[in-house]
């Protein structure tokens, strides 16, 4: 068990560039949770998974930004026409169906600045 | 609307000597808390949780306490060593949302 592996680890864009990140969970896990950080932030809460299903989108995602989790393996998230607001670490999380209450375990993070 | 705030950006205590953390939250729906403890350019790694049905919880070094009448949890580590010092953050989460909200962080620091 290698943890929650993220690709890439930093990602430079131009802005109105479009960027693609992949998060493979944690192999027995079927919950995956995508976070974004700034500096001197917590983590916020993105989007979640529950196998395929994307469960709940925070308001934070705009039109923008799209994730798929395709046979409930590994994730993507997908940020079309960056803005340079879009900067940010993007942290990917996965957790095991254990009833309610759980705690997620986190990858890397794949750290975005948009120039 | 901060759900969970950690009012002290940073900590510094010596080598040995017991590090508290401060975390207050205000939604009462929340019914589980976490620690976590972060250095530079890594992800969040999990420390200790508790759910709302205890009041604490103990992991070797590591000691939570939540007191729900006051809406406030502490991370106490004792002792306190070099490889402590990170940003500590705290969360929280209700059973139905199934998503963590995150305090601001405290970075800890251990001076030898």
């Amino acid at each position: 068990d290698t943890g929650v592996s993220q690709d890439p680890r930093h990602k430079i864009t131009k802005r109105g560039q479009n960027v693609t990140f992949r998060c493979d969970p944690i192999s027995e896990h079927n919950r995956l949770y995508w976070y974004r950080q700034t500096l001197g932030q917590g983590p916020e809460f993105l989007t979640y998974f529950q196998n395929e299903a994307q469960l709940e989108k925070s308001r934070l995602l705009s039109d923008r930004f799209s994730a798929e989790r395709p046979k409930g393996s590994f994730s993507t998230l997908e940020i079309q026409r960056t803005e340079q607001g879009d900067s940010a670490m993007y942290l990917c999380a996965s957790s095991p169906y254990r009833g309610s209450n759980t705690e997620a375990f986190f990858g890397q993070g794949t750290r975005l600045t948009v120039v | 609307d901060q759900q969970v705030k950690q009012n002290s950006p940073s900590l510094s205590v010596q080598e040995g000597r017991i590090s508290i953390l401060n975390c207050d939250y205000t939604n009462s729906m929340f019914d589980y808390f976490l620690w976590y403890k972060k250095y530079p350019a890594e992800g969040p790694t999990f420390l200790i949780s508790i759910s709302s049905i205890k009041d604490k919880n103990e992991d070797g070094r590591f000691t939570v306490f939540l007191n729900k009448s006051a809406k406030h949890l502490s991370l106490h580590i004792v002792p306190s060593q070099p490889g402590d010092s990170a940003v500590y953050f705290c969360a929280a989460s209700d059973g139905r949302a199934q998503k963590l909200v995150f305090g601001q962080g405290t970075r800890l620091t251990i001076n030898p």
